[in-house]
């Protein structure tokens, strides 16, 4: 079946620009997570949804980062007034419950300049 | 503070050789450990993970020798091949798995020489 995807795959944008990332998780996961991965580092946990239970964002770096999910579906992960040093890739994982297997999408590369 | 620390930071092994990456904990509440494979522009999947109640966990090529009291886990992959050739992470959770939060080491880059 089709397995996570995010959107765009490659994003550039100039300092203090906003953008956003998108993220369609596997059909009937309820769990949805984000993570960033930096070059060279491994992955950073961002924030997490579970069904219809308050966010875990004590992943988040700053007030810049938001994310949302509509129901157990498609994620946004929002950064506001973008630095260089959110250059990263943002990945997505989605996993059936809670806790379990985490499926990683292909993630989206985000070059700030 | 880096709770994961993973190293190599890259390995090159040749064909039909072991490839071992190593990893060391800080938490002794961390008690699932899961090894992901990256290739390039792919996301990380998941390639077997152990619990801390074993001591070694194989899957074909593939195994984990886990050591509790040293507070280290390793991923052995025998006779490997160039399809080997990615960027692995390990990682650990506490809760027995039921914790989603996962702890990511920095990560290997393995080359596997034909």
């Amino acid at each position: 079946g089709a397995g996570v995807s995010q959107s765009p795959s490659n994003k550039v944008t100039e300092k203090g620009k906003d953008v956003e990332l998108r993220c369609d998780p596997i059909s009937g996961h309820t769990a949805l997570y984000w993570y960033r991965q930096r070059l060279g580092q491994g992955l950073e946990f961002l924030i997490y949804f579970q069904g219809n239970s308050a966010p875990d964002k004590s992943g988040l770096p700053s007030d810049r980062f938001s994310a949302e999910r509509t129901g157990e579906s498609v994620s946004t992960l929002t950064i506001q007034r973008t630095q260089q040093e959110d250059s990263a890739v943002y990945l997505c994982a989605s996993s059936p419950q809670k806790a379990g297997t985490q499926y990683f999408g292909p993630g989206t590369r985000l070059l700030v300049l | 503070q880096q709770q994961v620390k993973q190293s190599p930071q890259s390995l090159i092994v040749q064909k039909g050789g072991i490839s071992i990456i190593n990893c060391a904990y800080e938490n002794t509440a961390f008690d699932y450990f899961p090894w992901y494979q990256q290739f390039p522009g792919k996301g990380p999947a998941l390639l077997i993970a152990i619990r801390p109640d074993v001591s070694e966990k194989k899957e074909g090529r593939f195994t984990i020798s886990f050591n509790k009291s040293a507070k280290q886990f390793s991923l052995h992959i025998m006779d490997s091949q160039p399809g080997d050739s990615a960027t692995y992470f390990c990682a650990a959770s506490r809760g027995g798995g039921s914790n989603y939060k996962l702890t990511f080491g920095k990560g290997t880059l393995l080359t596997v020489n034909p």
